[in-house]
């Protein structure tokens, strides 16, 4: 079985700064996918980013970048210039490549919280 | 607009009342799933449906049945609620591995 772990249940960053956020898993497959998600206070599940577990380089989508550090099973989260819309919980989620149905195993998550 | 469309988007039920949650996508996704959110536990796996006609259980699977009624819609029901069903949930469906589209959740709660 997977395992998802996030340590962190609360983070607080300022407004431009940069803050990062942690997550490792446990899991015996070695093809899969590794997302962070996004739920603001309208409750809403939205991706921030995704990376396949068979591609080296970490993925980015603008201000948001992850370090993804196979062989210590470490998936972590950097937001660039913290903004105030970035304030909510981020859940790390695995899944692996096998099976006809892709389930997602998530962590407990992280509430972040943006200051001016 | 494309997506997954879930109903009711609050729900209050007494102790023993029974109901069933809706859920329909629109972006001829093969599986489907239902994920309950509770304080401190992220989101976990309660029923899913790799393609229509098959359901199988999750992690907690208890106190819920589910039906893949076609490839569209994919229901939760709740037999007999109990407060420890308290939560938030969630329908969600993918195709392969590289894509979930999320619906907007339920709130139920169970007095």
């Amino acid at each position: 079985a997977q395992t998802v772990t996030q340590s962190q249940p609360e983070m607080s960053v300022q407004e431009a700064e940069t803050v990062t956020l942690s997550c490792t898993y446990d899991t015996s497959e070695s093809n899969y996918y590794l997302f962070w998600y996004k739920q603001p206070p309208s409750r809403q599940m939205i991706l921030v980013i995704r990376q396949e577990a068979y591609k080296q380089q970490n993925a980015t989508e603008n201000r948001f970048s992850v370090n993804f550090q196979k062989a210590a099973k470490s998936f972590s989260l950097k937001i660039s210039d913290s903004q105030l819309g970035d304030t909510a919980m981020y859940f790390c989620a695995f899944t692996p490549l096998t099976g006809t149905a892709s389930k997602l195993t998530f962590g407990t998550g992280t509430r972040l919280q943006v200051t001016l | 607009n494309a997506g997954v469309t879930q109903t009711p988007k609050f729900q209050v039920l007494k102790t023993g009342q029974s109901m069933t949650l809706q859920c329909a996508q629109d972006m001829n996704h093969n599986s489907m799933y239902w994920y309950r959110q509770d304080p401190g536990m992220g989101l976990r796996l309660i029923y899913y449906s790799a393609s229509e006609g098959t359901t199988d259980k999750g992690e907690v699977p208890n106190g819920y049945n589910v039906s893949r009624l076609n490839k569209r819609e994919f229901s939760l029901r709740l037999e007999s609620a109990a407060p420890s069903q308290t939560s938030v949930y969630f329908c969600a469906s993918s195709f392969q591995s590289r894509g979930y589209t999320f619906g907007s959740g339920t709130r139920l709660t169970v007095v």
